[in-house]
């Protein structure tokens, strides 16, 4: 009963490097997201996907980008890795809803990367 | 404005007390709406849904006020184990979108 897992839990990097953040779901769900969370401020969205093959920006999506491998699993990477993105970084994934694109649908989060940069 | 406002407490309260949050959100033609409970360090984790007038779970119960664009959670008999931040999310039929809160925090104390 995984639900949302994310890897890693914890990562320090320093300015400029790279790295990839892993997401997998084994719920069935269609839509997945990537959120970071900052402290006084609510969840933000970086990017999201509806469904397999197909990707979106969120509300704070530069300096990220994504990919979904399949239905499972969404993967959001740092190409060159600034201060301003030290974060804690969530996953989620949910059904899509009716409402379009962006599902109106409850959503399921893993338990976060904390990410910080130097 | 903030499209989702909550106020950031913290709510200190004892032990079985009964204590409110609202929330309140921008675009008037939302649907839907979730609170969440998020404790400290970990991942939010979903309360309830409110898809209608209002949503009742045990001690628990979520209501909707179209009129005035805000919904509460109501928490009656507080224990110990509430202590958490309360995040507010609405979906944005206006951008299609769900927005969260920052969070409301709650602290039970005996």
């Amino acid at each position: 009963n995984a639900g949302v897992t994310q890897t890693p839990k914890f990562q320090v990097l320093k300015t400029g490097q790279s790295m990839t953040l892993q997401c997998a779901q084994d719920m069935n769900h269609n839509s997945m997201y990537w959120y970071r969370q900052d402290p006084g401020m609510g969840l933000r969205l970086i990017y999201y996907s509806a469904s397999e093959g197909t990707t979106d920006k969120g509300e704070v999506p530069n300096g990220y980008n994504v990919s979904r491998l399949n239905k499972r699993e969404f993967s959001l990477r740092l190409e060159s890795a600034a201060p301003s993105q030290t974060s804690v970084y969530f996953c989620a994934s949910s059904y899509r809803g009716d409402r379009g694109l962006h599902s109106n649908q409850p959503q399921h989060f893993g338990d976060g990367t904390r990410l910080s940069i130097l | 404005r903030k499209e989702v406002e909550q106020d950031p407490g913290p709510f200190n309260v004892p032990e079985g007390a009964t204590v409110a949050f609202n929330c309140t959100y921008s675009n008037s033609a939302s649907q839907s709406f979730f609170w969440y409970r998020q404790d400290c360090r970990k991942e939010p984790k979903l309360l309830m849904s409110v898809y209608s007038s209002g949503n009742e779970d045990g001690r628990f119960t979520a209501q909707l006020n179209r009129a005035s664009q805000y919904i509460s959670l109501l928490i009656r008999d507080s224990k110990l184990s509430d202590s958490a931040t309360y995040l507010c999310v609405v979906f944005m039929e206006y951008g299609n979108k769900l927005v969260f809160g920052a969070g409301t925090i709650l602290r039970v104390k005996s």
